[in-house]
């Protein structure tokens, strides 16, 4: 079963706009991931966020994590036609052998 | 290339065939990993290997899937007796032997069931 809900389900916006998707879940968790599926592609990943932390940048991407409300944010500023995919979160657990449990994922496509 | 290799990328099977999945993940990764993916959804664990040993099957949908890792490395995922529901996305991704760390993943293998 899915971990919980993103929001929103499909987002469009213009280049150069920023992009805002929210992911909550249900459960404790040692980290949250982001990812990225292009149509046809398997996941890559983007950036992790572990339990203890509360914001985490990676380039154009910004995470926040607030684990009183199980909640999470990706925040991409300056938005690329390329960027243009399917994003999920997903948490995981501290061992290597820990299993992805994903959201239902957010469609964001970038408009040149 | 480096990164997690699968096969076939696309699969079509009639009800009742059995089909198997190849993956071949990053070379040294301990930790492999299968999912499944409907249409629009987020994946779905099926199964967990660390090295050759299978230690979490708890996402198997039933007794028809069926999933190997002989020597740690390569893993098959085995579908008996295909249902229309198996139809999906069946992705592979692959991990190190350290905590908190991301799982790589393969472009996976479509499979539909007519």
């Amino acid at each position: 079963s899915q971990q919980g809900e993103e929001d929103p389900q499909a987002l469009s916006i213009q280049e150069g706009e920023n992009a805002t998707m929210n992911c909550s879940y249900k459960t404790s968790i040692n980290n949250l991931q982001w990812y990225r599926q292009n149509s046809g592609r398997g996941l890559v990943h983007l950036i992790l966020i572990r339990s203890n932390e509360r914001e985490k940048h990676s380039g154009r991407l910004r995470v926040t994590l607030d684990t009183s409300k199980k909640s999470s944010s990706l925040l991409i500023t300056a938005s690329r036609a390329a960027d243009t995919a399917s994003y999920f979160c997903a948490t995981g657990g501290e061992t290597s052998g820990s299993r992805l449990t994903f959201g239902e994922g957010t469609q964001l496509t970038v408009n040149p | 290339g480096a990164g997690v290799s699968q096969s076939p990328r696309y699969k079509v099977a009639k009800r009742g065939q059995d089909v198997a999945l190849r993956c071949d993940p990053i070379s040294g990764h301990v930790s492999l990993f299968w999912y499944q993916q409907a249409l629009g959804q987020g994946p779905e664990f099926l199964t967990y290997f660390q090295n050759e040993a299978q230690l979490d099957k708890s996402g198997l949908p039933s007794d028809r899937f069926f999933a190997e890792r002989p020597e740690g490395s390569v893993s098959t995922l085995k579908i008996q007796r295909t249902q229309q529901e198996d139809s999906a996305v069946y992705l592979c991704a692959s991990s190190t032997r350290y905590s908190n760390q991301p799982q790589h993943f393969g472009d996976g293998t479509r499979l539909s069931i007519l």
